[in-house]
């Protein structure tokens, strides 16, 4: 099974400030054939189910604001919150759907207020 | 708008069988090219992908290594909806269980149930 793997586990930011958090695979997630990164992230906040926020590694779910954004490629990628406001607050996960039907997440990371 | 409903009890003792249900409104359980999906969420493994249903010419089933002996996912096409059943309960199986729908477009799960929590306890 393809690892993944998030850093940092928590982190606390300032409302307003940038929050980043990191996803690594432990195998490229990129199909050579479309040129797609077969990354998404997901928030979930208590009682309530994920949601999907980010898919190949870069393109925003219907509905979600644009301060959030997702880059990277290959094995190494990065959500981004370039302002953080209190609804953000939620476990953020990165999930690879390239190796199917053996789908993985991160172990997640927890995104409070400083 | 597609919407997932799950249905299922909330205390299992253990060695005994989970079964939850996902009823679909505003799809179909068996539209070519979509995928059926369990997932569970617990504090110790966080979000752990279960298994799959999916019609393509026929029905086609896929299990995680870690669950595989132990489960079974199956669609009900006369009701438009899935089910997982879990045998063997242990106390390991407590979690939040979902119901989530596969995007027929990404692949990425961009559906999902409310959620059941099950507690396996005596």
């Amino acid at each position: 099974d393809i690892v993944m793997t998030q850093s940092p586990e928590s982190l606390a930011v300032s409302l307003g400030e940038r929050a980043t958090i990191n996803c690594r695979s432990s195998q490229s997630v990129l199909y050579n054939s479309n040129n797609k990164n077969y990354l998404a992230w997901y928030q979930v906040k208590p009682g309530q189910p994920p949601k999907l926020l980010i898919y190949w590694a870069s393109t925003r779910e219907s509905g979600v604001p644009d301060r959030f954004s997702g880059s990277g490629s290959g094995t190494d990628f990065t959500l981004t919150i370039s302002s953080l406001q209190a609804e953000d607050v939620a476990v953020y996960y990165c999930q690879q759907y390239y190796s199917t039907p053996m789908f993985t997440f991160g172990q997640g990371t927890r995104l409070d207020i400083k | 708008q597609v919407q997932l409903r799950q249905s299922g009890p909330g205390l299992v003792k253990p060695s005994q069988t989970l079964s939850v249900t996902c009823d679909i409104s505003g799809d179909s359980v068996s539209r070519v090219g979509i995928a059926w999906n369990w997932i569970r969420q617990s504090p110790l493994r966080g979000l752990e992908w279960l298994g799959r249903t999916y019609y393509r010419s026929k029905w086609n089933t896929n299990y995680a290594v870690s669950v595989k002996s132990r489960l079974t996912i199956s669609p009900d096409t006369s009701k438009n909806q899935f089910s997982l059943q879990l045998n063997s309960l242990t106390p390991e199986d407590t979690a939040i269980y979902y119901c989530a729908r596969a995007s027929p477009d990404t692949g990425a799960f961009d559906i999902w149930g409310q959620g059941t929590m099950v507690t396996v306890s005596s």
